[in-house]
């Protein structure tokens, strides 16, 4: 089976741009959570859908938002990028609401580079 | 959020048993303790899970303290390939959603 795929692998903006990254879960999956990682730390939780519906949301700005669709894909929105939104950005799926065994599986994320 | 703490780097010799610690002392009862790595700029690889009993699987065994404040990762027979960040994870889940909070890892470095 296919594992957490993303896209693009690579992405180069703006300032001021605005930015989509996709993510398809592993099938049987219906939860997609989004990470991101700026250079030298750990990621950082940004979003968590279920069944379409938002269920998390980390410390990001409304520039950032999300959304899932009927077949569990995702999207992962920035708005008005800075520099400092350049990070890798990673996506992970799970099977369920988030039990605590609910084991999520990361993709090999999208790295963004703002300019 | 429970916080984990665990070194910042450590070194081991090929073809030995690396043993990795973490400390999360102010765990509570009913969370996991949960173990991924990530190699050079990849996405986080899951490696293993476990509540308060001693767990193994092909990639690993994870030792959890008796009072559950700690815990060792433990990589066998450690090749150059498990060269990587490997973070220690408390999993939150709850209403809010089940967010992984990664802290800095520790960077493991297996040497020939």
């Amino acid at each position: 089976d296919a594992g957490v795929t993303q896209s693009p692998t690579h992405l180069i903006k703006t300032r001021g741009q605005h930015v989509t990254l996709r993510c398809s879960p592993i099938s049987g999956h219906k939860s997609v959570s989004w990470y991101q990682q700026v250079l030298g730390q750990g990621p950082q939780f940004i979003f968590q859908y279920y069944e379409k519906e938002e269920r998390g949301r980390g410390n990001f700005p409304d520039r950032f938002s999300a959304r899932q669709f009927p077949n569990y894909s995702s999207e992962l929105n920035v708005n008005a990028l800075l520099l400092g939104d350049s990070a890798l950005y990673l996506c992970a799926s799970s099977r369920g609401s988030g039990g605590r065994t609910d084991t999520q599986y990361f993709g090999p994320g999208t790295r963004l580079t703002v300019l | 959020d429970a916080k984990t703490t665990q070194p910042p780097s450590m070194d081991c010799a090929e073809g030995r048993a690396a043993n990795l610690p973490c400390n999360h002392s102010t765990i509570s009862g009913n969370e996991y303790v949960y173990w991924y790595r990530q190699i050079h700029s990849q996405g986080p690889q899951y490696i293993i899970h476990g509540l308060k009993n001693n767990e193994t699987n092909e990639m690993a065994s994870l030792i959890i303290t008796e009072d559950r404040k700690s815990s060792t990762l433990i990589l066998p027979h450690a090749t150059l390939r498990d060269t990587a960040v490997y973070y220690c994870i408390v999993r939150v889940s709850g209403t809010s959603g089940s967010r992984l909070t990664f802290g800095e890892g520790t960077q493991l470095t297996v040497n020939p």
